[in-house]
């Protein structure tokens, strides 16, 4: 079956860096693009990023363009998100989640809680 | 302020049915037949119920439908159970530029 675990979040200060890191398994991983998605404490959800089934491609909300990265290593069937220049407002758990091929998001994981504070 | 446009909240008593909106623009919801709707429980993750507007994936209830006209996705719960109480975003393609837009959010209360 689907699984994604995520893991890295924790407590950082503002203007530091984290990365989280998404661990798939039970699909083929080179077929599907992967998104993170994040909701804030109480709120609704937020798209963060996408990569290409291939890596070809990633793209980025605008509220993290320029500070956040997203990765992918196909050998260890792992997603990432180097999150950096990082602001109170960026505290959320944050979903990594597989894209379905048609543009949805079709398995979640967990979640993993980012606390941005001094 | 979110990109797409849900009311806060809807309610509908069991065996009912309850619509919830979702308005964008030309460059996301209008422009495209990539509207998705998610429900999500308290202190769970998001669970897919419709895409590519109006499919629903294996598991979801025909309870759920999900239709576009112009610029606004929805989508309809019949039957209302006390299970379908829950929060539902919707989401669209939005192009290279915006990728995936979420809508705010709609809290959906069985009475």
């Amino acid at each position: 079956q689907v699984q994604l675990v995520e893991s890295g979040g924790g407590v950082v200060q503002p203007g530091r860096s984290l990365r989280l890191s998404c661990a798939a398994s039970g699909f083929t991983f080179t077929g599907y693009g992967m998104h993170w998605v994040r909701q804030a404490p109480g709120k609704g959800l937020e798209w963060v990023a996408v990569i290409w089934y291939d890596g070809s491609n990633k793209y980025y909300g605008d509220s993290v363009k320029g500070r956040f990265a997203i990765s992918r290593d196909i050998s260890k069937n792992t997603v990432y998100l180097q999150m950096n220049s990082l602001r109170a407002e960026d505290t959320a758990v944050y979903y990594c989640a597989r894209d379905n091929r048609l543009l949805s998001i079709d398995y979640w994981g967990q979640g993993t809680l980012v606390t941005v504070s001094s | 302020q979110s990109a797409l446009t849900q009311p806060p909240s809807a309610s509908g008593s069991p065996g009912q049915s309850v619509t919830i909106s979702c308005t964008g623009t030309s460059s996301d919801v209008g422009g495209y037949n990539y509207v998705s709707w998610y429900q999500q429980h308290p202190g769970k993750a998001p669970k897919l119920m419709i895409s590519e507007v109006s499919k629903r994936p294996s598991g979801v209830p025909d309870r759920f439908s999900g239709s576009k006209s112009g610029n606004t996705a929805s989508l309809t719960v019949s039957g209302l159970q006390a299970e379908d109480e829950a929060d539902y975003y919707c989401s669209s393609y939005a192009g290279d530029n915006n990728y995936v837009v979420f809508g705010g959010g709609t809290k959906l209360t069985v009475l």
